[in-house]
């Protein structure tokens, strides 16, 4: 077993703002992603790295750059936070799937809230 | 574009009874994913499934892949089940997760 990390819980910003969110994963896992949820819906896909310094966006990208700085972390940067914005950060791994597909293993979240 | 219809949207059982979600899929989906989420935001990992059907306690979730839809049965309903439960279909050509909007269950003594 292993567990994701999530730093920090709750983040407060202010419109403008860079943000930085990290996630720390000790499965051992090649793939990470981010994926942000907003309040009553599902969650979409930011990003995702299938090895270290790997980046492939997913449907949700702009407004965000991330960073697969080594095998075990993965950090999600929010490039200039939105007045009003609140969402949930996931961040998730798992093996480099057979074919493209492979169970999927969440972290806690980060709290967002732009002031 | 791809869409994973979940249903019911909230479902209310009372301690003992049992129920059924479902997830259709309007695209070709190669496996599915069930989660539980917690009161503090945690995604525990229920089901993951290519195929056929998968148990665990008084859980049981089915995947037909040609009829596009996933099943998730809640035997005996507990207290402690209550939360949203998401599916989520591994579809297309990439890695990413295809959420449904959740059920919310609410589990009454």
């Amino acid at each position: 077993g292993g567990i994701i990390t999530q730093t920090p819980k709750f983040l407060i910003g202010q419109e403008g703002q860079k943000l930085t969110l990290k996630c720390q994963q000790n499965f051992n896992h090649d793939t990470m992603y981010w994926y942000r949820q907003d309040s009553g819906k599902g969650l979409r896909l930011i990003y995702y790295s299938i090895t270290e310094n790997d980046l492939q966006k997913g449907d949700l990208s702009e407004g965000y750059d991330a960073s697969r700085e080594k095998k075990s972390s993965f950090s999600l940067t929010v490039t200039s936070a939105q007045k009003n914005e609140m969402a949930v950060f996931l961040c998730a791994s798992s093996i480099t799937p057979l074919g493209n597909y492979a169970e999927q293993f969440f972290g806690p979240g980060t709290r967002l809230t732009v002031l | 574009g791809d869409q994973v219809e979940q249903s019911p949207s909230a479902l209310s059982l009372h301690e003992g009874t049992s129920s059924a979600l479902r997830c259709n899929f309007t695209t070709t989906t190669r496996s599915v994913q069930w989660f539980r989420q917690n009161s503090r935001g945690s995604l525990i990992n229920l089901f993951y499934l290519a195929s056929g059907t998968k148990e665990n306690g008084r859980l049981k979730s089915a995947f037909d892949s040609k009829e596009l839809y996933s099943t998730l049965h809640i035997r005996d309903a507990q207290l402690e089940d209550s939360g949203t439960y998401f599916c989520a279909a591994g579809t297309g050509n990439t890695r990413k997760l295809i959420f449904g909007l959740g059920t919310t269950l609410q589990v009454q003594p």
